[in-house]
């Protein structure tokens, strides 16, 4: 039972343009997320979270957008770098003992 | 500071054998994490410490699978007896007690042949 779900295993973007990731929920429950960015080799870094009384929170080149309503969110990367190429991991928790719950991971190419 | 370090980096065993991953958390973080990732999949959570509570066991695969952590430091993850299958990336996080950032170590890359 996948309690977080990115169903987009990779996503190729051209530099300069915008990079969508999309993670679904389905735990009403989950009142913080996260994402992660992850290097081949090293552990994942935490990029950018946002609270569930807020639907965007911006830091720089990234946004990450919540809707409530459907329980998705969504990272928008822009504009895009090569840099940025990395698997990107999508994270909720919650208050009362919730660990973190993962998703599986989108994969990242940014082509110069 | 230092950062969440993991060792040995690279593991490679033979099937049967047991092996122990180690973490060392930054200092002061009461919280710490295993996860493991096989190839193509995401991050699955293993085990959960925070301080001197009893921890969550609740993502250990099989009771091949063993995990202890000494006061709000080290942590080593034992497997028993290894299969094929546990062959992934062992990571360790760490973070502040209900802080909700982890901070990952670089992981143990384990190989089961």
């Amino acid at each position: 039972d996948q309690q977080v779900k990115q169903n987009s295993p990779s996503l190729s973007v051209q530099e300069g343009r915008i990079s969508i990731l999309n993670c679904d929920y389905t735990n009403s429950m989950f009142d913080y997320f996260l994402w992660y960015k992850k290097y081949p080799a090293e552990g994942p870094t935490f990029l950018i979270s946002i609270s569930s009384i807020k639907d965007k929170n911006e830091d720089g080149r990234f946004t990450v957008f919540l809707n409530k309503s459907a329980k998705h969110l969504s990272l928008h990367i822009v504009p895009s770098q090569p840099g940025d190429s990395a698997v990107y991991f999508c994270a909720a928790s919650g208050t009362g003992g919730f660990k973190t719950i993962f998703g599986a991971g989108t994969r990242l190419f940014v082509k110069a | 500071g230092a950062g969440v370090s993991q060792s040995p980096s690279n593991k490679v065993t033979e099937k049967g054998k047991d092996v122990e991953l180690r973490c060392d958390p930054i200092s002061g973080h009461t919280a710490l994490y295993w996860y493991r990732q096989r190839l193509g999949q995401g991050l699955e959570f293993l085990i959960y410490f925070q301080g001197n509570s009893a921890p969550d066991k609740s993502g250990l695969p099989s009771d091949r699978f063993s995990a202890e952590r000494t006061g709000e430091s080290v942590s080593t993850l034992t497997i028993q007896r290894t299969q094929q299958e546990d062959s992934a990336v062992y990571l360790c996080a760490s973070s502040l007690y209900q802080d909700l950032y982890e901070y990952f170590g670089p992981g143990t890359r384990l190989t089961v042949l």
